[in-house]
């Protein structure tokens, strides 16, 4: 089967970091995306790795090992808009996405 | 219309009526896809359709139709709404005529309440 594990719900302070770890097992892999999800509203896309490896953008950053089916989301100088849940999606062999569950992350002052 | 549309935003439904939830955009993909969000649960694809005029099953799909006459629009139908339905419906876009990179883009979500 397939399978998309992340934590439920994770806390951290502002102005601190916080890395959001997501395993998978897929029939197929073409790479990972990261959406944000803000409560009330749509997903909307944070990144895309498909090679092994750090990919950074600005405070975000997004880190993929393919052989260790794992990958995580680094979030840096946290403010309050992060809170918002964090999903974790892989493109399996028939190009569709498999979804975890997504990660709730509450800053705290 | 800029990016992707669905209505109505929310709609409280009794049990057994029909229900056509719509979505539309303006992007010119070819892939439109209809998830589901249940708490804890994540997104679950109902239905999608790589291109117009064809469409394919997701994970669940029993009690939902579709249709894609045309590029821009993609609506869901629920023949004999169940209050096992009740959920958050979000429609999505992508262009997969590159390959695999398929960045979905997700418009508002419908709201679906089913007494």
């Amino acid at each position: 089967g397939q399978n998309i594990d992340q934590p439920t719900e994770m806390t951290a302070t502002e102005g601190a970091i916080v890395q959001i770890n997501c395993t998978y097992q897929t029939s197929g892999f073409n790479g990972l995306f990261w959406y944000q999800q803000h409560a009330g509203e749509a997903p909307t896309f944070l990144s895309y790795n498909v090679l092994d490896g750090l990919e950074e953008k600005g405070r975000f950053s997004s880190f993929l090992s393919r052989s260790k089916g794992y990958s995580y989301l680094l979030l840096k100088e946290l403010q309050m808009k992060d809170s918002a849940s964090y999903l974790c999606a892989v493109v399996d062999s028939n190009y569709q996405l498999i979804w975890g569950a997504g990660t709730k992350l509450i800053i705290k002052p | 219309i800029a990016g992707i549309t669905q209505a109505p935003t929310s709609q409280i439904l009794a049990a057994g009526r029909r229900m056509t939830l719509r979505c539309t955009q303006d992007m010119r993909h070819n892939a439109m896809y209809w998830y589901r969000q249940d708490l804890g649960l994540g997104l679950r694809l109902i239905h999608y359709s790589n291109t117009a005029g064809t469409t394919g099953k997701g994970e669940v799909p029993d009690g939902y139709s579709v249709s894609r006459a045309n590029t821009d629009d993609f609506p869901l139908t629920l023949a004999s709404a169940v209050p096992s339905q009740t959920s958050v419906y979000f429609c999505a876009s992508s262009d997969l005529s590159g390959g695999p990179y398929n960045e979905q883009f997700f418009g508002p979500g419908t709201r679906l309440t089913v007494l």
